[in-house]
């Protein structure tokens, strides 16, 4: 079984400043997905980015970017430029390809509370 | 504006009553799911739905009951729960689509249950 570990219950970060988040995983499979979430007071979990385990290329989605490291099983999330909405507990998550779905069990680590100081 | 629609947003009930979580989305979806989530914690999964049939029951107990009546309709129907039950129910949902194995899954903002 797949186990997803965020070493950081909580972060703090000053606006406008950049913060890295951590997460690593344990598996034996070679390919898989890997997801942060961010889930805002308001309750609704939201797909901040992804990345797939075969492409080496580290994802980007506008402040958000990917440390990739497929033989560490790392994971980590860097926020650039860092706003007050990005004010959330972060999840990161492993989705396993076994069965060939394309849908399927996410497993989440235990969450990162981020506060963004203005 | 989230996608995924549920309702009720709040719901209190006591250990004897019987009630249902409804999940709504128009996306053309054909995977669905049922996750719980306690304060602080990471989402767990209870159930995925593909093309209206129970795919994954993560060994749920019998008082939590899904349903999946078409395509766009999730229902969790709740009967003689525990005070433990008490938490956050999120619904989600992805496409299913051959050939393409990464669909993310997309929430809704969740029904947050209280067992009196």
């Amino acid at each position: 079984a797949q186990t997803v570990t965020q070493s950081q219950p909580e972060m703090s970060v000053q606006e406008a400043e950049t913060v890295t988040l951590s997460c690593t995983y344990d598996t034996s499979e070679s390919d898989y997905y890997l997801f942060w979430y961010k889930q805002p007071p308001s309750r609704q979990m939201i797909l901040v980015i992804r990345q797939e385990a075969y492409k080496q290329q580290n994802a980007t989605e506008n402040r958000f970017s990917v440390n990739f490291q497929k033989a560490a099983k790392s994971f980590s999330l860097k926020i650039s430029d860092s706003q007050l909405g990005d004010a959330a507990m972060y999840f990161c998550a492993y989705r396993s390809l076994a069965g060939g779905t394309s849908y399927g069990k996410l497993t989440f680590g235990q969450g990162t509370i981020l506060t963004v100081h203005p | 504006d989230t996608e995924v629609t549920q309702t009720p947003k709040h719901l209190v009930m006591g250990m004897t009553n019987k009630k249902s979580l409804k999940c709504e989305q128009h996306m053309g979806h054909r995977a669905m799911y049922w996750y719980k989530q306690k304060a602080k914690k990471p989402p767990e999964l209870m159930f995925v739905y593909s093309y209206e049939k129970l795919s994954i029951n993560e060994s749920v107990p019998s008082r939590f009951s899904p349903e999946c009546p078409n395509s766009s309709l999730l229902n969790l129907h709740l009967h003689a729960l525990q005070p433990e039950d008490s938490a956050l129910y999120l619904c989600a949902s992805s496409h299913v689509v051959r050939g393409r194995r990464n669909q993310p899954q997309h929430f809704g903002d969740g029904t947050r249950l209280s067992i009196l």
